[in-house]
C-alpha cells in the first residue's frame, strides 16, 4: 500500500509570495493532519481534516490554512510569507479521526525555505 | 497549555544495551500515547501505540504507561546502532496529537 505523499518536496520562495503544499493519504485513511516542524520548536500542529471537514486547528496565524477534498487528498496555504515559515511541513493521514486515538502515518515532508 | 516533555539527550549507549526514552505529560485528560522514530533528515515513524497502562511489547521495544505519574516510556532492548535517531513521544486522543520535542539517541557499535 503506498504512503503519504506529499509534493513538492522541496521549495524556495520569497517573503510576502504564497504557497499552496498538496498532500496524498494512504488509501482508505479519511484524516489528514498537518504539522510544521522547526529545530527549536519541534512538531507543532497545524490542523486536521476529516471528512472535508476541519476538526481542529493548532495556534497559527490566520495566513495558514487548508482543505481536503471529496478523494481525502489535502492542501495546505500559506500566504503572505514570512521568514519564520521556513520549516519542513508535514503531512500526515489516519484511518480515523486523531480525535478518536488513531495514530498518524506520516508522509516525507515539504522542506520550504523563504528568503 | 498541553505539553509533553523529553529531556532532548543525546541519550548514549553501548551497543546491546537497554536504551530507556521517558516523557511526561501536563494534559491528564490524554488517552492515547505513541512513540515515533525519526532519523536525521527523514520524517517520523510510528513505532509504538498504547492506550492503557502498563507495559506493552512489540520485538525489542517496550513501551510503559502510568497515567497516575503521567508519565510514558520507551524501552529499546539489545540497542542496535540502527536505532540511534530522535525518538519523539506524542499523547492525544480525544483532540490534537501533541508531540515532545524528541530524545536523541545514539547508539555506539
Amino acid at each position: 500500500k503506498a504512503g503519504v505523499t506529499q509534493t513538492p518536496r522541496y521549495l524556495i520562495k520569497t517573503r510576502g509570495q504564497q504557497v499552496t503544499l498538496s498532500c496524498s493519504p494512504i488509501s482508505g485513511h479519511r484524516s489528514v493532519s498537518w504539522y510544521q516542524q522547526t529545530p527549536g520548536q519541534g512538531l507543532q500542529f497545524l490542523f486536521e481534516y476529516f471528512s472535508e471537514t476541519q476538526r481542529n486547528k493548532g495556534n497559527f496565524p490566520g495566513r495558514f490554512s487548508g482543505r481536503q477534498f471529496s478523494n481525502s487528498r489535502s492542501e495546505m496555504n500559506v500566504s503572505t510569507l514570512e521568514l519564520g515559515d521556513s520549516a519542513l511541513y508535514l503531512c500526515a493521514s489516519s484511518p480515523g479521526s486523531v480525535v478518536n486515538n488513531s495514530p498518524l502515518h506520516f508522509g516525507n515532508g515539504t522542506r520550504l525555505t523563504v528568503t | 497549555q498541553k505539553e509533553v516533555e523529553q529531556n532532548s539527550g543525546p541519550l548514549s549507549v553501548p551497543e546491546g544495551a537497554i536504551a530507556s526514552l521517558n516523557c511526561t505529560y501536563s494534559d491528564r485528560g490524554s488517552q492515547s500515547f505513541f512513540w515515533y522514530r525519526q532519523y536525521s533528515g527523514k520524517s517520523p515513524e510510528l513505532i509504538m501505540f498504547i492506550y492503557s497502562n502498563g507495559d506493552k511489547e512489540d520485538g525489542r521495544f517496550t513501551a510503559q504507561l502510568n497515567k497516575a505519574s503521567q508519565y510514558v516510556s520507551l524501552l529499546i532492548r539489545d540497542s542496535q546502532p540502527s536505532d540511534s535517531a530522535t525518538y519523539l513521544c506524542a499523547g492525544g486522543g480525544y483532540s490534537t496529537l501533541t508531540f515532545g520535542k524528541g530524545t536523541m539517541l545514539l547508539v555506539s557499535p
